[in-house]
Parts: C-alpha cells; sequence; structure tokens
C-alpha cells in the first residue's frame, strides 16, 4: 500500500526566508504532484513531476523529484505573505492506468510579516 | 469552462438521513473521483471510476456509494449519514494515462462541506 509522508506538517515562516519541505512516498511511482489550498477552498495545481532529476519552478516555489529515493522536495525562496496556504503532495502508484492519487497530510504554511 | 462542478456547497444532515452528492465534469475526462477531507488528515479516496460504467473501492468505502451516471457525472450516496461522515468532500477527474502518455493531470471540484448533527 502506497503511503506519502509530508515533513513538516506545520511551519511558521518569516517573510524574506526560504525553506524546503519534503515529500516521502513509500513505492515506486508514476509521478508526484503539488498541490496548494487556500482556506476553505480546493485544491489548485501547482506543480507535475514525471521522471527523476524533473525540477520545476513558479515564482518562488522550485520542485524536484528524486524517484531513486523516492523524495520530493518544495523549496521556497524568500517567502511573502501569499505564499500562506497548505500544501499537498500526492503520488500516483506505478500499477493501474487511472489518476488514483494518494495525498500526504499536508504541510500548513504560515509566513509572517 | 466549468471544469468540475459539485453540488451543493454546504448541507447539513441528521442522522440516518441520506443523500446524493452530485458532480459533473466536462473536460471529457475518463477517471473520476471523491475524497473526503479531514483536519490532518490529508485527502483520502472514498471510491473512484476509471471509466464510464465501472467503479472501485479506494480506502475509506464504508458506509457511502456510488454511480458513475454516464461520462461526465459520478454521484456520491450517503445511505444512512453520521456524524463520522461530517466532511469535506471533493470530486475530482482526470484522464486515464494510456501508454506512453504519462502528463495527466487531476482536477477537483470546489467542495461540499457536509455536517451530520
Amino acid at each position: 500500500e502506497l503511503k506519502v509522508e509530508q515533513n513538516p506538517l506545520f511551519l511558521s515562516m518569516q517573510e524574506g526566508k526560504n525553506y524546503t519541505i519534503y515529500c516521502n512516498y513509500s513505492t515506486t511511482s508514476d509521478r508526484l504532484y503539488w498541490y496548494r489550498q487556500d482556506p476553505g477552498k480546493s485544491l489548485e495545481s501547482l506543480f507535475v513531476l514525471l521522471s527523476n532529476g524533473a525540477v520545476k519552478q513558479e515564482g518562488r516555489l522550485m520542485a524536484s523529484l528524486d524517484t531513486k529515493a523516492r523524495l520530493s522536495t518544495l523549496h521556497i525562496t524568500a517567502a511573502v505573505h501569499d505564499l500562506s496556504a497548505t500544501y499537498f503532495c500526492a503520488v500516483v502508484p506505478s500499477q493501474g492506468g487511472s489518476e488514483k492519487l494518494v495525498f500526504g497530510k499536508g504541510m500548513k504554511l504560515t509566513v509572517n510579516p | 469552462n466549468a471544469g468540475v462542478t459539485q453540488t451543493p456547497k454546504f448541507q447539513v444532515l441528521k442522522t440516518g438521513q441520506s443523500m446524493t452528492l452530485q458532480c459533473a465534469q466536462d473536460m471529457n475526462h475518463n477517471s473520476m473521483y471523491w475524497y473526503r477531507q479531514d483536519p490532518g488528515m490529508g485527502l483520502r479516496l472514498i471510491y473512484y471510476s476509471a471509466s464510464e460504467g465501472t467503479t472501485d473501492k479506494g480506502e475509506v468505502p464504508n458506509g457511502y456509494n456510488v454511480s458513475r451516471l454516464n461520462k461526465r457525472e459520478f454521484s456520491l450516496r450517503l445511505e444512512s449519514a453520521a456524524p463520522s461522515q461530517t466532511s469535506v468532500y471533493f470530486c475530482a477527474s482526470s484522464e486515464v494515462v494510456n501508454r506512453g502518455w504519462r502528463n495527466t493531470e487531476a482536477f477537483f471540484g470546489q467542495g461540499t462541506r457536509l455536517t451530520v448533527v
């Protein structure tokens, strides 16, 4: 059974600082996703990582994937208040043909002025 | 484009009542999903449908039934609601991964906030 673990689960950081959050998964996977969720809202797709060594960047966020280590990182550069949200990683198991996403528990990020 | 549309957005039920959550997508996706989100638990898969006419259980199917009415619509039914089913329910859709084509993405509806008292 595929398990996805995120750490930390809560992060409070100051504006302008950098930080890396982690997503580990337990079995081989086709691909990994990062989603953002604002309070009371739906999930917004941030990144889709498809292969070992994949790196994607959008604004102050950069995501990478190491399939051998079964690890993805989400790096935050020079944080701003607008990045405050909950971030989920989700993984699709290699077997099967459907997008059966397995989610981590999410990391609640608070960026303080 | 509407994407994935869920109805209702909010619902309060009494224990033992039944209801159906509706979901429709206009992206011609084959796969559809129902998740529930509880504080500190992330999203957990209740049921999914890889294509029209097929459904399968996810991680937490007990107390729920689903119907894939057609390619667009996937409904979730609570036959006898319990307080433990108080949650936010999300419907999602995506394309089935075909051999050699791996660049897919799941799109989520706005969610249904269900409270069972």
